[in-house]
């Protein structure tokens, strides 16, 4: 069964911290994304990468970083954490190009700052 | 710029058919999505219909697409308990290296 794995289901950190996001896929897709998910809202992106060691800003970049050194890994960084970012993360995988059958998701992890 | 657009809650009973709606401003779409979120999840694919399909039939759901109106829904018979859950209406578009846009989802509420 192909899957998108987030490392965490639910995070409590402290403001200030920094805090790392895993998200690893088995499908071998070339795109990932982090969406950020707020009640009223929708999906919100945040970064998303087309390959290995390459990412593009999203909607809602600000206080938020990411690394991709590898193809099936994709990780979402909070350099200092704030209270703002109270939210449910979500990452996504897909292939590339045109043959876009949408997005795998992950379940989600949905983190606390306090 | 792109935008979907689609109402945030829906309540209907067992046993009866759900139509959850949904509008979209980019005339350049490839694909549509609709996407079931159930409580505590991530999102799931349900079903995908490409630009130059007008519906698209799966069991008990059914995909209408109006490129003229840019409307896009989905049916859902004999609505089941198990059936709630938050339904998100998505697109990809020609524009912005296939980008796909997410509506803010529906809620679908389904009384017993």
């Amino acid at each position: 069964d192909v899957k998108v794995t987030q490392s965490s289901r639910y995070l409590v950190k402290r403001t200030g911290e920094k805090v790392f996001l895993e998200c690893v896929q088995d499908m071998d897709h070339e795109n990932m994304f982090w969406y950020r998910q707020d009640p009223g809202l929708g999906l919100r992106l945040i970064y998303f990468s087309y390959d290995v060691k390459m990412k593009e800003k999203g909607d809602i970049p600000e206080g938020y970083s990411v690394s991709r050194e590898k193809k099936e890994r994709f990780s979402l960084i909070l350099e200092s954490a704030s209270t703002n970012q109270t939210s449910m993360y979500l990452c996504a995988s897909s292939t590339q190009g045109r043959s876009n059958y949408g997005y795998t998701f992950g379940s989600g992890t949905r983190l606390t700052v306090v | 710029g792109e935008d979907v657009e689609q109402s945030l809650f829906l309540s209907v009973r067992e046993g009866d058919s759900s139509v959850i709606n949904c509008t979209y401003t980019d005339s350049s779409s490839t694909y549509l999505y609709w996407y079931k979120q159930e409580p505590g999840a991530g999102l799931q694919l349900l079903t995908y219909i490409f630009s130059n399909m007008d519906m698209k039939q799966d069991q008990r759901l059914t995909v209408l697409l109006n490129k003229k109106d840019k409307h896009l829904s989905l049916r859902i018979a004999d609505t089941q308990t198990g059936d709630s859950a938050i339904y998100f209406c998505a697109e990809t578009t020609d524009t912005g290296g296939f980008k796909t846009i997410f509506g803010a989802g529906t809620r679908l509420f389904v009384k017993a």
